[in-house]
């Protein structure tokens, strides 16, 4: 079946750095990936829609400048997260539909911790 | 925006009994999912069903689209099966922007 991996799965960090969390779908293209970002015991919530060539879509709320998603490649997109503050501690998950159906799959996540 | 509507929230069985996840929305849909989301929190597709019946193994789904509702059935449930299963949806032409339930939590005790 279709594969998204994400990486990295855990990162810990000082407030005020930036983090980079990868995105590839490892055996289809992806003109197109998503970023949904989960907090404990709650649901999934799209943040923003990655174009492959183009910018980023961002859902009501999302601050572009915080959350910066470039698509670099047709099996390549990055999220980082700018100037981190604890409350960007969160499980951050890409996903991405596999070519020729809408079918949406998900990489395995990754947990963010800001000191 | 469309509304997804899960039930129960939680819900505790005992290792082999049967179990009904319900899955209402609130427009019509491209995409319809089911998932697993594991310890882990890795999300396991198990269904893509926007209508009909479809079964693998001990799960099956069924999406009536017409009334907007999906059910997850799971046979002689395992404490593997243990976790969060998400029912998300699509309004959309692509059919990938997908919103979330809430989430059912299924506790399978031995």
């Amino acid at each position: 079946g279709a594969v998204v991996s994400q990486h990295p799965s855990r990162v810990i960090c000082k407030s005020g750095t930036s983090v980079k969390i990868e995105c590839r779908s490892l055996d289809f293209q992806a003109t197109t990936m998503f970023w949904y970002r989960q907090f404990p015991k709650k649901s999934l919530m799209l943040m923003a829609t990655s174009n492959e060539g183009s910018k980023a879509t961002y859902e009501q709320g999302v601050e572009k400048d915080k959350f910066l998603i470039n698509h670099a490649s047709l099996t390549l997109s990055t999220l980082t997260v700018t100037s981190a503050h604890p409350e960007d501690s969160s499980f951050y998950i890409c996903s991405a539909p596999r070519t020729g159906s809408g079918e949406l799959f998900f990489g395995e996540g990754s947990r963010l911790t800001v000191l | 925006g469309i509304q997804v509507e899960q039930s129960p929230p939680d819900l505790i069985l005992q290792e082999g009994a049967n179990s009904t996840l319900r899955c209402n929305f609130s427009d019509s849909v491209n995409n319809l999912q089911w998932f697993h989301q594991n310890p882990w929190g890795q999300l396991i597709n198990l269904f893509y069903i926007p209508s009909g019946t479809k079964q693998n193994g001990r799960l099956s789904a069924t999406t009536v689209a017409t009334e907007r509702y999906s059910l997850l059935y799971i046979s002689s449930s395992q404490t593997t099966d243990s976790g969060v299963y998400f029912c998300a949806v699509d309004e959309g032409s692509s059919g990938s922007r997908l919103t979330f339930g809430e989430g059912t939590q299924l506790t399978v005790n031995p």
